[in-house]
């Protein structure tokens, strides 16, 4: 498999439950990265990873948690979620933190009940 | 602050037609310039970039001048199919604390009908 490839492509859960997303990646990239894409608004990015270590948390809500145990792999932690939370979860990488594209997956379209 | 305003879709053509989709950007310093576009059901892919004034990115038809003086980066095809129906987005990158960030517009959506 090439690119950046997310599990779940769908999701739905109620406002209790726990699951977590999944993003691999296998272009040897470094930097790895969360976003949010809700309707009507910009992408939002919610963490950043550089070699596995957190470079960036803009203001996301605990009841997101990342993790990241090796520079290939990314997952978002999910529980005691609320409705406007549903949206397009992406996951990105690039090969630095600095001075490159980023590519993106395909999404994980969250829905939450 | 670092921002993109993008032209407000959606956006409805005829195969053949020319597309323009604006885009202008408010940045400090001297960010690259980004196309991504988005297929239905899929993520972001990178259409096309510029890094420095006066450059132009291209792809698959598709062409974009980075137009520093009038802090622009429109986005332009010649005549397009239906296959380029998707949501286009604009993008800068700023470099701050060591990472550069993305920072995107909010989208225009084109569908293009046969």
């Amino acid at each position: 498999e090439t690119g950046v490839t997310q599990t779940p492509r769908h999701l739905v859960m109620g406002m209790t439950n726990k699951k977590s997303l999944k993003c691999e990646q296998h272009l040897g990239h470094n930097a790895m990265y969360w976003y949010k894409q809700s309707a009507k608004k910009p992408l939002e990015l919610m963490f950043v990873y550089s070699l596995e270590e957190r470079v960036e948390n803009n203001s996301v809500p605990s009841r997101f948690s990342p993790e990241c145990p090796n520079s290939s792999h990314l997952f978002l932690h999910l529980h005691t979620l609320q409705p406007e939370d549903s949206a397009l979860y992406l996951c990105a990488s690039s090969q630095t933190l600095a001075g490159a594209p980023q590519y993106f997956g395909p999404g994980t379209r969250l829905t939450v009940l | 602050g670092n921002s993109v305003t993008q032209m407000e879709g959606p956006v409805t053509l005829s195969e053949e037609a020319f597309l323009t989709i604006n885009c202008t950007y408010t940045a400090t310093g001297y960010p690259s310039l980004f196309w991504y576009v988005q297929y239905p059901g899929e993520g972001l892919q990178l259409l096309l970039k510029a890094t420095k004034a006066d450059d132009k990115g291209s792809n698959k038809g598709f062409e974009a001048t980075y137009r520093k003086e009038t802090t622009s980066f429109h986005l332009e095809k010649g005549s397009v199919q239906v296959s380029d129906s998707a949501v286009y987005f604009c993008a800068l990158s700023r470099t701050q604390g060591g990472s550069e960030k993305l920072v995107f517009g909010k989208g225009t959506k084109l569908t293009v009908n046969p």
